[in-house]
């Protein structure tokens, strides 16, 4: 069965630099989320979207945007990158109506701030 | 979301059956819970989920308790391949998309 695909899977960037990760949610799937997780920590949500529209907001910082495409894809647009954003950064794709819309998540992006 | 508490880490012996417990004595009655878990180096993996009935999967049982303030999670035997850190969520079923993962339990599965 297909998956949530997530590019690129490893990043390496340097301090202030922009870096744009991509989710391509599981076909059908019309709901994206992303997730970071630090280096020993959980999983925390930082901002969904459903039908393209900004569904909910966690702990994303102000430097970070995203927004979910015609295609249902999405992407996390990171600028002015800190040490501190070092992390994997995860997406999960839902279909809005399906029973307590169970989350399914991407293999994940490794990104490196250095 | 209400809180949840569940042991930092257990460990089991392949082949063997694991309980996985989970408090959450400040459940509201449109909570789901929701069990994931997290292979290292994977992204969370949907285990199982529900609301006040027991529920059984290919993966797991779920098993909750009358009063909902506690389930336990079921592998009935344990491989290594199940060795993850396991998370326990509640969910309104009225609102709030997102899980919130809290500290959950480090399974180490004994060969």
């Amino acid at each position: 069965a297909a998956g949530v695909i997530q590019s690129p899977r490893h990043l390496i960037k340097e301090k202030r630099e922009t870096a744009t990760l991509k989710c391509y949610p599981i076909p059908r799937h019309d709901t994206v989320y992303w997730y970071q997780q630090g280096p020993g920590q959980d999983p925390q949500f930082l901002i969904s979207f459903y039908e393209k529209m900004q569904s909910d907001k966690g702990s994303i910082p102000d430097r970070f945007s995203a927004q979910q495409f015609s295609d249902y894809h999405s992407e996390l647009n990171m600028s002015s990158l800190e040490l501190g954003d070092s992390a994997l950064y995860f997406c999960a794709s839902s279909a809005e109506g399906t029973t307590q819309e169970t989350q399914y998540f991407g293999p994940g992006t490794r990104l490196l701030v250095l | 979301d209400a809180k949840t508490t569940q042991p930092n880490s257990m460990e089991s012996n392949e082949e063997e059956p694991v309980h996985l417990p989970c408090n959450h004595s400040t459940i509201s009655g449109t909570d789901y819970i929701h069990w994931y878990r997290q292979l290292p180096s994977q992204g969370p993996e949907y285990v199982i989920h529900g609301l006040t009935s027991n529920v059984n999967n290919r993966m797991a049982s779920l098993a909750i308790a009358e009063d909902r303030k506690s389930s336990t999670l079921i592998l009935h035997r344990a491989t290594l391949r199940d060795a993850a850190v396991y998370y326990c969520i509640l969910r309104d079923v009225n609102y709030g998309q997102n899980f919130v993962f809290g500290p959950g339990t480090r399974l180490s599965v004994l060969p």
